[in-house]
This record gives C-alpha cells, structure tokens and sequence, in this order.
C-alpha cells in the first residue's frame, strides 16, 4: 500500500514558467511533510519542509501549499529555471514511527526547458 | 548546514565479494542513520534503520545478514553487502537524523554499487 501518491510522473515546464507537483496522503498520524529535490547520481536535498498546522510555506522560489482536511500538499516552483531540472520526491513522517523515518512518495522528474 | 559523507560514490565489484559503505555525519552527532537502496528512476526504499550502540531494524523482505549495517560510533555506520550478486546492484544512500523527532534528515549522495 502506497502511503504517499505523487504527480505527476513526469514534467516539462517552460523556463520562468511554474512547476506544479501534487502529493497525497492518507495516514493522517503523519506530522511533517518534506519535499527532497535529487540530481542524477547525488543523494536527495532537503528542499523545504512545513507541518500541518500551518496551510502554506514560502522559501525563495519554492512554496508547499498544505491541504490537512483534503490531506493533500504540492510543491510550487516559481519562475522555474533549467537548474530546477532533477527530480523532486514528498515525503511524510508518521508521529508514530519514532526517531525520524520518511515515507517517499515516487517521484517526480521535472524538465525544465530553455 | 549538516553534512553526511557516504563513502565510495561508486564500487565495482565481483559476484561473491564483499563491499562496505561508510556513512558519516561530519558536523553533528547521529544516532539513528537510514539506509536506503534505489533503483534507477524509482524512489528510495528504506532498507534499515541503524540506531548508535543497538542493533538494527530491517525492514520487511531485507536479508540482514546480507546487508550487514553497523553504527559503532556517533558519527559513522557502515553496510557491508555480504557475497554480492548482480541483483545487488543498485544506489545506495544513508541519510543521518541527530535524534530529535524535529531534526530534519539528511542524504549522503550515495553509492553505485554494480556487481559483475
């Protein structure tokens, strides 16, 4: 059973366009939702976190919109750049779990073009 | 901002062998550290969650005398894959949690294991 639903799989944006990627949960004893960007070849980077009792958070060009009764978080990227091309992966903590460990949602390779 | 050091980036190794990868926290102390493996464009699926001075918890469906994970200090763990095959191959990465419930977790950049 997959907890976290991520999409789209895949994503091509315009360069300063916005990237939009959905994510959807349904443990609701999950208390904190990260989203990680990776690069081919390198490990995932914390990209910008937010909890539940707050319903947006803003850092730079990125922001998470939080949806707690439709349990449902996406990630916003402004003015998308070539840069930003890599993958982006959600991801939620469960309260429950102990100590710090992620549920990852699948994926999602954005493609970002000139 | 906290650094984890995973060590080799890549290993090519013989069916049978044996590899070891280092994770290290360099500016904080660890004491829990996840392993993970990812196949290529999929997600990372958490293999192990190693715990400073106890032993580790597996997930379900991972051999762990396979995939033998050590955490002897504060700072490092270790996976040894044991007797390596082809189907062993894959990307590894750990990632490092200080402790506190609010920590946030950090990735190294793995390692590409390939097994011939």
């Amino acid at each position: 059973q997959q907890q976290v639903k991520q999409s789209p799989q895949s994503l091509i944006v315009q360069k300063g366009g916005i990237s939009i990627i959905n994510c959807a949960y349904e443990n609701t004893a999950f208390d904190y939702f990260p989203w990680y960007q990776q690069f081919p070849g390198k490990g995932p980077a914390l990209l910008i976190a937010i909890r539940p009792d707050v319903s947006e958070k803003k850092e730079g060009r990125f922001t998470i919109s939080f949806n707690k009764s439709a349990k449902q978080f996406s990630l916003h990227i402004m003015d998308s750049q070539p840069g930003d091309s890599a993958t982006y992966f959600c991801a939620a903590k469960d309260s429950g779990a102990g100590s710090y460990q992620l549920t990852f949602g699948k994926g999602t390779k954005l493609s970002v073009i000139p | 901002g906290a650094v984890v050091s995973q060590h080799p980036s890549w290993v090519i190794c013989k069916s049978g062998t044996s590899v070891k990868i280092e994770c290290r926290s360099l500016d904080f102390q660890a004491t829990t550290m996840f392993w993970y493996r990812q196949f290529p464009k999929q997600s990372l699926m958490l293999m192990a969650t190693s715990n400073e001075g106890s032993k580790a918890t597996y997930e379900q469906g991972v051999e762990k005398d396979k995939f033998l994970i050590n955490h002897a200090s504060l700072t490092l763990s270790t996976l040894t894959v044991t007797s390596a095959h082809p189907e062993d191959s894959s990307f590894y990465i750990c990632s490092a949690s200080a402790g506190a419930t609010n920590s946030p977790l950090h990735f190294g950049n793995g390692t590409r294991l390939t097994v011939t």
